[in-house]
């Protein structure tokens, strides 16, 4: 099932690097949200998006942009890569009128 | 602040071995209680939504219930495959719309 794609699935980079994940989705949601995953922690919100015009912060949005370029389409930026941003990216999509979130495959993120 | 605890942390069954894995969750208002399952290395996939103390929900060989203060999924004869994660998340109305998760039970069924 590829509803929700996200490229590169797996990424190594140097500190002070711009990085950007990009998800695409063909659910035809308007909602779509980026979380982060460490080791032994639970996953954690960093945006979120009601559509085009909606970007939202989560949780642990420092360090973090977002760009929603359509309603299929929702990009995570690091502007400069630090090593403790290094963790599993998750985008997730949801419909209007459920909470049900449906995840992506993840991007695997090294930052040296 | 929305918080999930979900224990154990880990657990191992034998083939067959039926048992319960709990989250204990404290929100302002809950809107949802989802269960997720997830692989190594791949993104959590949805199993089920819960929206109201008293409510059960069943695929397979798992069953998820609900009170006002944790949920239970149980598995009954588990099998090999069954192996995996398993997250629990909630949303509620009082905080950003994203979903607060607990860290998982990492379950190992052995053959």
């Amino acid at each position: 099932d590829a509803d929700v794609t996200q490229t590169p699935r797996n990424r190594i980079t140097k500190t002070g690097k711009r990085i950007m994940l990009e998800c695409s989705q063909t659910k035809g949601h308007d909602r779509m949200y980026w979380y982060r995953q460490d080791p032994g922690l639970g996953l954690q919100l960093i945006y979120y998006s009601f559509d085009v015009k909606d970007i939202n912060k989560g949780e642990i949005s420092d360090g973090y942009s977002v760009s929603r370029q359509a309603q299929a389409k929702f990009s995570l930026s690091l502007e400069s890569a630090i090593p403790n941003q290094t963790a599993l990216y998750f985008c997730a999509t949801s419909p209007w009128g459920t909470d049900t979130q449906y995840f992506g495959p993840g991007t695997r993120l090294t930052v040296l | 602040e929305d918080q999930v605890t979900q224990s154990p942390e880990a657990l191992r069954l034998q083939e067959g071995e039926s048992s319960s894995l709990n989250c204990s969750y404290t929100v302002s208002g809950l809107r949802g209680l989802f269960w997720y399952r997830q692989d190594p290395g791949k993104g959590p996939e949805f199993l089920f939504t819960l929206y109201s103390a008293g409510e059960e929900k069943e695929k397979e060989r798992l069953k998820a219930t609900l009170t006002k203060k944790e949920s239970f999924l149980h598995i009954t004869a588990p099998k090999p495959e069954d192996s995996a994660t398993y997250l629990c998340a909630v949303c509620s109305g009082g905080g950003a719309d994203g979903l607060t998760f607990g860290k998982g039970t990492h379950l190992i069924i052995q053959p």
